[in-house]
């Protein structure tokens, strides 16, 4: 299994919206409404922020939502602040009991 | 609130075997629904999945990793354990274990360093 394909960055100015995508093939993210994403702050554990697609963990702001095109899945993160300015991850389960990560992404917030 | 702490040895030989411990509090290991994990970090680098274990003992693991990982569950101490053999400096990375449900982890622990070298 290769890992899901994500942008190495992208930027955004506080108050704007960002968008990160997330790639994979028909084998994981196309086959299955199991996409995770997780926020790394330096030094820190990941953080869950968005699972199955689109649901939101109790506790994480709504200016995060996830949603999912085909084989793509993408993070949005609207009212960008500083606190944001950290690497994300994607995740999708791939089918027999298997899981892939995508590469990461860092945002930075400008 | 459920809490993941991971324990072992910073530092491995090359050839040898990683050995790794993840004591679970404020939860039992033997809920049902959710499996138990790992996931590494490679210094500067992505996140990997290394493979699952359901309380029963049930294991998956990353078909890139499998000759070489096993996972273990003792329900009795609430712990689940990684061995991964034959390691080489590629294996140095920040080793997370978490709580896992199919497509997501959910609480990590804070991760221990783990380098391989002589």
């Amino acid at each position: 299994q290769s890992a899901l394909t994500q942008p190495a960055s992208v930027s955004g100015s506080p108050g704007q919206s960002i968008t990160i995508s997330c790639t994979g093939t028909s084998s994981d993210v196309g086959s299955y409404n199991l996409v995770s994403w997780y926020q790394q702050h330096p030094g820190k554990a990941p953080k869950l922020m968005i699972y199955e697609v689109s649901k939101r963990p109790s506790g994480v702001s709504n200016r995060f939502s996830g949603s999912k095109s085909g084989n793509t899945a993408s993070l949005t993160i609207s009212g960008l602040q500083a606190e944001d300015e950290a690497d994300y991850y994607c995740c999708s389960y791939a089918g027999s009991s298997n899981v892939v990560f995508g590469g990461g992404t860092k945002l930075t917030v400008l | 609130q459920l809490q993941l702490q991971e324990s072992g040895p910073g530092l491995v030989k090359p050839s040898e075997t990683l050995s790794l411990t993840c004591t679970v509090s404020g939860g039992s290991i033997s809920s049902s629904s959710y499996y138990w994990g790992w996931i590494r970090q490679p210094p500067g680098k992505g996140l990997e999945w290394i493979g699952s274990i359901y309380y029963s003992g049930s294991t998956y693991y990353n078909p890139s990793l499998k000759s070489r990982v096993t996972i273990s569950v003792d329900t009795s101490k609430n712990q689940f354990s990684l061995k991964l053999s034959s390691v080489t400096a590629a294996d140095t990375a920040v080793y997370y274990c978490a709580r896992h449900v199919p497509d997501w982890f959910d609480p990590w622990g804070q991760g221990t360093l783990v380098t391989v070298s002589s």
